[in-house]
């Protein structure tokens, strides 16, 4: 399984625009970039994923070079209640494979 | 029904009790997966059941005994835990064993 590797905090001001850069330098073929985002004492909330290029949904943006070593999560004009624990996660997804790691994750905290 | 539910929200329970932990989910998934967090770490699966039938599980002491009654029920039996037990658990399900997982919201649990 592909180890990931994302900075362990982040600062930023409401309603500017927030990316996270998540390195996986021993992705394989199969595996998919997931994200999550988790407040205090609740679950995971899936947040986007995809495999290569750009993913866009309405909450976020997902960057994935050619190379697919890194990925980027963007988060546009965040708010306070963005500040949250995001988790970048790689996996191979069918199969009898696709167990998800953990990482560390990285701590958002969104200022006034 | 796009959730997965879980109960109880916490629990306190002694060394020598029994207690369970139930989680539910009604979204035709065949996967679910139990996960436990401690404080201010990423989550770190436990067990997978696939189609009903235990498929992973990662060295988890015995005194935590899973369940799967049938495709929307998934039970974590537990007995004589320790202090260091006491961590949210979290149960998330999947399509199928490998895409991606919708978490409950957790069950916080403190053994004394």
């Amino acid at each position: 399984l592909a180890k990931t590797t994302q900075p362990i905090s982040m600062d930023s001001y409401e309603g500017q625009e927030v990316n996270i850069t998540c390195s996986h330098n021993n992705i394989a073929t199969n595996d998919y970039i997931t994200w999550y985002q988790q407040f205090p004492s609740q679950g995971p909330r899936f947040i986007i994923q995809g495999y290569k290029t750009k993913v866009t949904n309405e909450v976020a943006s997902l960057f994935i070079p050619a190379d697919r070593k890194s990925s980027t999560l963007s988060l546009p004009r965040v708010s306070l209640s963005d500040t949250a624990v995001y988790y970048c996660l790689v996996g191979y997804y069918g199969g009898s494979q696709g167990n998800l790691i953990f990482g560390k994750g990285t701590k958002l905290s969104v200022k006034p | 029904d796009t959730e997965v539910t879980q109960t109880p929200k916490h629990l306190v329970m002694g060394m020598t009790n029994k207690k369970s932990l139930k989680c539910e989910q009604h979204m035709g998934h065949r996967a679910m997966y139990w996960y436990k967090q401690k404080a201010k770490k990423p989550p770190e699966l436990m067990f997978v059941y696939s189609y009903e039938k235990l498929s992973i599980n990662e060295s988890v002491p015995s005194r935590f005994s899973p369940e799967c009654p049938n495709s929307s029920l998934l039970n974590l039996h537990l007995h004589a835990l320790q202090p260091e037990d006491s961590a949210l658990y979290l149960c998330a399900s999947s399509q199928s064993r490998g895409e991606t997982q919708y978490f409950g919201p957790g069950t916080r649990l403190l053994v004394l």
